[in-house]
């Protein structure tokens, strides 16, 4: 079992819903990560955070909205999603940002469709 | 712009066969590589990773090649196994500033009883 945790394993929502997805470690990782993975294809980083801050957006679309409310925690806001944004959201985690040999660590996604 | 590329897309092994996935890069600044293995439903798991001031590391069945001359490094599996059956990403990683994965296009193994 993996040690990044996200709630829910599956969602299904419509384009005007509002949801959220959780992601918990506890490994005392000070870094957290959201990528989005689509069939086939590798994980696509959307957001890091390091130390609770955000450090990197990837020019996601603003109906994503991230979350660190401490360092072992990280959500994920949706709101008025479209159809193409149906994919696996992967949460990872390292123990920092700039050390060396730190690898990430991810959790098993959440599945999201969007109706 | 893809900063990994990764081959071959999808491979079909015997078990007890050796499987071999190869990847290059073109950034000298990378400095951490990690490969990940992934079955169906599940994140993808860190399976072995190397530094580039290394040639080769090996793990139980896993070998990572690595030639910096080149910027190619390549995993090896020896005496594939069906459970071995899973997509496998190879990565590069800039650890300093903010730790981005540059991942590889992913390779679908099958390994055939």
């Amino acid at each position: 079992d993996t040690e990044v945790t996200q709630t829910p394993k599956h969602l299904v929502m419509g384009m005007t819903n509002k949801k959220s997805l959780k992601c918990e470690q506890h490994m005392g990782h000070r870094a957290m990560y959201w990528y989005k993975q689509k069939a086939k294809k590798p994980p696509e980083l959307m957001f890091v955070y390091s130390y609770e801050k955000l450090s990197i957006n990837e020019s996601v679309p603003s109906r994503f909205s991230p979350e660190c409310p401490n360092s072992s925690l990280l959500n994920l806001h949706l709101h008025a999603l479209q159809p193409e944004d149906s994919a696996l959201y992967l949460c990872a985690s390292s123990l920092g940002t700039g050390l060396s040999n730190q690898p990430q660590h991810f959790g098993d996604g959440t599945r999201l469709s969007i109706l | 712009q893809q900063q990994v590329k990764q081959s071959p897309q999808s491979l079909i092994v015997q078990k007890g066969g050796i499987s071999i996935i190869n990847c290059a890069y073109e950034n000298t600044a990378f400095d951490y590589f990690p490969w990940y293995q992934q079955f169906p439903g599940k994140g993808p798991a860190l399976l072995i990773a190397i530094r580039p001031d290394v040639s080769e590391k090996k793990e139980g069945r896993f070998t990572i090649s690595f030639n910096k001359s080149a910027k190619q490094f390549s995993l090896h599996i020896m005496d594939s196994q069906p459970g071995d059956s899973a997509t496998y990403f190879c990565a590069a990683n800039l650890q300093t500033g903010a730790n981005n994965l540059f991942f590889g296009t992913g390779t679908r193994l099958t390994v055939i009883p």
